[in-house]
């Protein structure tokens, strides 16, 4: 089972329709989860984290079930500059190395049509 | 401010043929982490620096690849001889120690990289 799993996507959706990701991992002693964003042909950047009691930043809600070791991420009212690959990373510690570090998806695709 | 900062932003090269990648993260962060990309297998880290020194570089693929961090402003990742499997785009990252906890790594924009 790969460490970090999402589902490739692509997800095209109409302009204001809601969409969900989900992403699950594979170490239980993940410690810190995250959505990152990268458009297409660009560097990735943080969209935001994941708390464990769920969180929401505008049209953005981010949420983590710990038990099913899944995160999700659900965008309403989408936009057409939502367009984008959507990254799930997990830090874990012995991930790479004693300090632990993050741990990138592969992403999962959005394309939002007019 | 400035970014992170990457050098070159596009790379076409020949097979056997040494490749430098520069980096200069953003100033007064701890962290320093060379990422490569690709459809296949997605981001993945190759090494990261703390405070210069070389933590874990078990992601490097084989003893082709060297990556250097002489002071806190100027790191560089070499590939030699390159391969044609080594086309990717190759990002840098930086992050001050806070990020540890909050996740955020700043990336450069990358160099992209091909081997023919």
């Amino acid at each position: 089972r790969k460490e970090v799993e999402q589902d490739p996507g692509p997800f095209n959706v109409p302009e204001g329709a809601t969409v969900a990701f989900n992403c699950t991992y594979s170490n239980s002693a993940s410690q810190s989860f995250f959505w990152y964003r990268q458009d297409c042909r660009k560097e990735p950047k943080l969209l935001m984290s994941v708390y464990s009691s769920g969180n929401e930043d505008g049209r953005f809600t981010a949420q983590l079930n710990r038990a099913s070791q899944y995160i999700s991420l659900l965008i309403r009212d989408s936009k057409l500059s939502d367009s984008a690959t959507y990254l799930c990373v997990v830090f874990g510690r012995n991930y790479g190395g004693s300090q632990g570090n993050l741990i990138f998806g592969k992403g999962t695709k959005l394309s939002v049509k007019p | 401010d400035a970014g992170v900062i990457q050098s070159p932003r596009h790379e076409v090269t020949e097979m056997g043929q040494e490749v430098t990648l520069r980096c200069k993260p953003i100033s007064g962060h701890d962290y320093l982490f060379w990422y490569r990309q690709t459809m296949m297998r997605g981001l993945e880290l190759l090494i990261y620096f703390n405070n210069n020194v070389p933590i874990d570089d078990s992601g490097m693929p084989e003893d082709r690849f060297s990556a250097k961090m002489p002071n806190a402003s100027f790191s560089t990742l070499k590939i030699q001889p390159s391969e044609p499997r080594d086309s990717a785009v190759y990002f840098c990252a930086s992050s001050p120690l806070s990020g540890r906890r909050t996740g955020e790594l700043f990336f450069g924009e990358g160099s992209r990289l091909t081997v023919l």
